[in-house]
């Protein structure tokens, strides 16, 4: 069975103290693998794509990249206002486009 | 401005009683579709739709029902709600699927009770 699994589940970080989220996943074959933010109350809103194993996309602080089971989130120098939950989620070579598997997330607060 | 909009935000209702909601997009995207997201257990895709008439379910789609007559609307049917479908539910539209992100709702509470 298709798996997406988060982990830490929730990390908290001091202002300016880097760290990384981890998705591991176990999928028959990966077409491709997405991050997203969601902030408490609110949809979450999509951040990256990934593709192939050795890519990597950035924007401002957060870096994702991604190996042959796994991807990471890299957050550089945090913010509080980067504190969210952060949400990965895989598409399924062999399936339908649109059938997305999400993982439980991982909650990162970053304290001043 | 683009965007996926829900109806109604809230909602509490008994069990049994027959309750739509909707989820309209203003961005001719081509793919649509319904999670609900629950403590502990993340988002799970309920049904999604890759064009007009075209539907599929995802991880959790008993007791719910989808269709999409037109492409910016995709109603979420509850035909006899049960208290296990508590729980907060979001609408979500792609113009090519997974690849380009989805835009998400702001999210519907439901409770049954």
């Amino acid at each position: 069975e298709d798996q997406v699994t988060q982990s830490p589940e929730a990390l908290r970080l001091q202002e300016g103290e880097s760290s990384s989220l981890n998705c591991s996943y176990t999928v028959s074959g990966l077409r491709g693998l997405f991050w997203y933010r969601q902030d408490p109350g609110k949809g979450p809103e999509f951040l990256f794509t990934l593709y192939s194993a050795g890519e990597e996309k950035e924007k401002e602080r957060l870096k994702a990249t991604l190996t042959k089971k796994e991807s990471f989130l890299h957050i550089t120098a945090p913010k509080p206002e980067d504190s969210a939950t952060y949400l990965c989620a895989v598409e399924v070579r062999g399936s339908t486009l649109g059938r997305l598997y999400f993982g439980r997330g991982t909650q990162l607060t970053v304290w001043p | 401005e683009a965007q996926v909009t829900q109806n109604p935000r809230y909602l509490i209702t008994v069990t049994g009683k027959k309750l739509t909601v909707t989820c309209s997009q203003n961005m001719n995207h081509e793919y649509m579709s319904w999670y609900r997201q629950d403590p502990g257990l993340g988002l799970r895709q309920i049904y999604y739709s890759m064009n007009v008439e075209v539907t599929d379910k995802g991880d959790v789609p008993e007791g719910y029902k989808v269709s999409r007559k037109e492409k910016r609307n995709f109603p979420l049917i509850l035909e006899s709600p049960s208290p296990n479908q508590t729980s907060l539910y979001f609408c979500a539209s792609s113009l090519r699927g997974g690849a380009d992100g989805y835009t998400f709702g702001s999210g519907t509470r439901l409770t049954v009770v």
